[in-house]
């Protein structure tokens, strides 16, 4: 597959575990967040997203928090299974509705 | 995500050659990018276009350049390819409208340049 996760940090999860992906972001103006999972050899899949007049929101197994005092967020994925193996990056949105991305958390679901 | 699609999905080419990625959406949305990623890298963007007349650089313009021929259609041509425009490549679209940037990816497109 592709290496898109290559050097990237890395969290080993035991299948039925929760996990927490976390992401410092960087600019203090950002007004809405977004969670992406990129599987092997794909494009980049929309998780959740959460504006800033948020500190939490809730989906289908995963909760996404927002601290804005620290410019933090985390993706929290409960009872993970194999199919949660990827890279899951964050993307802030800021002026003139751009979107900036980090690098990215490399997730392996232990079976 | 099957509603945005890429052309070709891999590509293999040398040094010096012209080459165009294709990439069309059906989800009617306005806004549209094109993005490489490398590996342990995020996403750099190239180019982003808000409405069919509208083209604007991203991060990474030079050495490439790129066509909205259509709401739907965005093209990104390598004038002339260079190895270290080996990445992969990423087509987006967003909907102004939602008052948001969600952007909506395609399958990625593999280059190699020799």
């Amino acid at each position: 597959g592709e290496s898109v996760g290559l050097h990237l940090p890395t969290l080993s999860v035991q299948e039925g575990d929760n996990s927490i992906i976390n992401c410092a972001y960087s600019n203090s103006a950002s007004d809405y967040f977004i969670w992406y999972k990129q599987e092997s050899g794909k494009g980049p899949q929309f998780i959740i997203d959460i504006r800033s007049n948020m500190d939490k929101r809730q989906g289908q197994r995963v909760t996404v928090l927002l601290n804005k005092t620290v410019k933090h967020l985390s993706l929290q994925i409960a009872a993970t299974q194999p199919g949660d193996s990827a890279v899951y990056f964050c993307a802030e949105q800021y002026g003139n509705n751009r979107l900036a991305f980090g690098k990215g958390n490399q997730v392996v679901v232990i079976p | 995500d099957a509603d945005v699609t890429q052309t070709p999905r891999n590509r293999i080419t040398k040094t010096g050659k012209r080459i165009m990625l294709e990439c069309s959406q059906t989800k009617g949305h306005d806004r549209m990018y094109w993005y490489r990623q490398d590996p342990g890298l995020g996403l750099q963007l190239i180019y982003y276009s808000f409405d069919v007349k509208d083209i604007n650089k991203g991060e990474i313009s030079d050495g490439y350049s790129v066509s909205r021929q259509a709401q739907a259609k965005f093209s990104l041509s390598l004038e002339s390819a260079i190895p270290n425009q080996t990445a992969l490549y990423f087509c987006a679209t967003s909907d102004s409208s939602t008052g948001t940037e969600t952007q909506y990816f395609g399958p990625g497109t593999r280059l190699l340049v020799l």
